[in-house]
């Protein structure tokens, strides 16, 4: 059974930094793109960033491009989102979420249950 | 930011039919795979149509998913109180080199 679950979400001052980490399992991990997308309450999907399977390629939305940085370990089948420079509109709940192949492009097919971040003083 | 766009809200009584637009451009949806997720209240995406019309194993069949040029579209038949949720569109965007999503359709079952 495939699982991502993610970790690492909590209260942060702006300007700060947080981790955000995802444990999958289920799959052959290093053989498939992995992705970030967040939510605000109430509002709709934006996608953050994804990485492929080899973490020779990754992308970023302009909105967090320069800010946040993410990076995978296929030894202990993790990706995870190293978020500088916070600020409050970052607010949201963040998703790990599997990509369908090793392409990147390819859409998602498994998604975590969600980290709520915080970005207040 | 949404660059492709839903329409807010549809709705339709148990067994009807109803269909979400999604519209984009030539560097999303109209070269691209379009995918549709279901979001129930309060709990996380579940991918409801891949490469444009395929259903992972466990979709109902009421749900079907089409594209045409720059626009794609998902239908919902034969509704049930348990499809009440938020619906979603997303694409790869050459462009922009990313994702990008719908800006999702709230489905009421009256």
């Amino acid at each position: 059974e495939v699982q991502v679950v993610e970790s690492g979400g909590g209260l942060v001052q702006p300007g700060g930094s947080l981790r955000l980490s995802c444990a999958a399992s289920g799959f052959t991990f290093s053989s498939y793109a992995m992705s970030w997308v967040r939510q605000a309450a109430g509002k709709g999907l934006e996608w953050v960033s994804v990485i492929s399977g080899t973490a020779g390629n990754t992308f970023y939305a302009d909105s967090v491009k320069g800010r946040f940085t993410i990076s995978r370990d296929n030894s202990k089948n993790t990706v995870s989102l190293l978020m500088n420079s916070l600020r409050a509109e970052d607010t949201a709940v963040y998703y790990c979420a599997k990509i369908l192949s090793s392409d990147w492009y390819a859409g998602f097919d498994y998604w975590g249950q969600g980290s709520l971040v915080t970005v207040s003083s | 930011q949404s660059v492709l766009t839903q329409p807010p809200s549809a709705s339709g009584t148990p067994g009807q039919g109803v269909p979400i637009s999604c519209s984009g451009s030539s560097s999303n949806i109209e070269n691209n795979y379009v995918y549709w997720y279901q979001q129930l209240p309060g709990t996380a995406p579940k991918l409801l149509i891949y490469k444009n019309n395929q259903r992972p194993s466990g979709v109902p069949d009421r749900f079907s998913g089409s594209k045409s040029g720059t626009s794609a579209s998902l239908a919902i038949s034969g509704l049930r109180s348990e499809d009440e949720a938020d619906y979603y569109c997303a694409a790869w965007d050459d462009s922009l080199s990313g994702y990008v999503f719908g800006t999702g359709t709230k489905v009421t079952v009256l």
